[in-house]
């Protein structure tokens, strides 16, 4: 079955670090998306994909950027991390036809300390 | 510009019906979606709404009014495993990525 993966699913690590987090799916979706999920601010878009070699700043992209070198991986790297950026993100894919849904990885839960 | 409203937190009792709104302000408003997301899992798919009108998936039913920027989730014949929180998301224009609403916690009571 098609799926989406993401690892690690939980990390510690201290501020200042260069943190990359990985994203994985089997659907061979052209859209990849990566969120952050925090309490009093529901899910917020970090950056998108709409294909290989495409990339877009989302919501709240500063201090994060992914690049798009296949269509299954879209890895977000946190340059050099802040305790801000303490959160669980997820990362999600869907189809490029018209709006169809998308589907979500099991998230990672990330501590900046 | 984005503004996406729904309540933040709902109690209903087993076997009972709860509606769930949400509100939105949205240039270029395309489609709405509606998500589950059980504490500590990933969100899932439930609905999609683009035209006026109710859309029904078994027990659980989503409308959509344009014209007031307004839809709301019907759960009916409520059970145990329903207590989750519920994400209103929407697309405007041509893209396909989603603006989430904070989400409602909906706590099912015996």
């Amino acid at each position: 079955d098609a799926e989406i993966t993401q690892s690690p699913r939980h990390k510690i690590t201290e501020t200042g670090r260069q943190v990359t987090l990985a994203c994985h799916q089997t659907w061979n979706h052209n859209n990849m998306f990566w969120y952050r999920q925090d309490l009093g601010h529901g899910l917020r878009l970090i950056h998108y994909s709409y294909g290989v070699h495409d990339t877009n700043k989302g919501e709240v992209s500063d201090g994060y950027s992914v690049s798009r070198s296949n269509t299954e991986d879209l890895p977000l790297t946190l340059e050099s991390a802040a305790s801000s950026q303490t959160s669980v993100y997820f990362c999600a894919s869907s189809e490029s036809r018209g709006n169809q849904p998308q589907h979500f990885g099991d998230g990672t839960r990330l501590s900046i300390l | 510009g984005q503004n996406i409203d729904q309540p933040t937190e709902m109690t209903a009792t087993e076997g009972a019906i709860v509606q769930i709104n949400c509100t939105y302000q949205t240039s270029g408003f395309n489609g709405l979606f509606w998500y589950q997301q059980h504490a500590g899992e990933a969100p899932t798919f439930l609905s999609y709404n683009v035209l006026d009108g109710l859309e029904e998936k078994g027990r659980f039913s989503s409308f959509l009014s344009r014209s007031k920027g307004y839809s709301y989730l019907l759960l009916k014949e409520l059970q145990m495993k329903d207590s989750a929180s519920y994400l209103c998301a929407v697309t405007a224009g041509t893209a396909s990525k989603l603006t989430f609403g904070t989400g409602t916690r909906l706590q099912v009571t015996l």
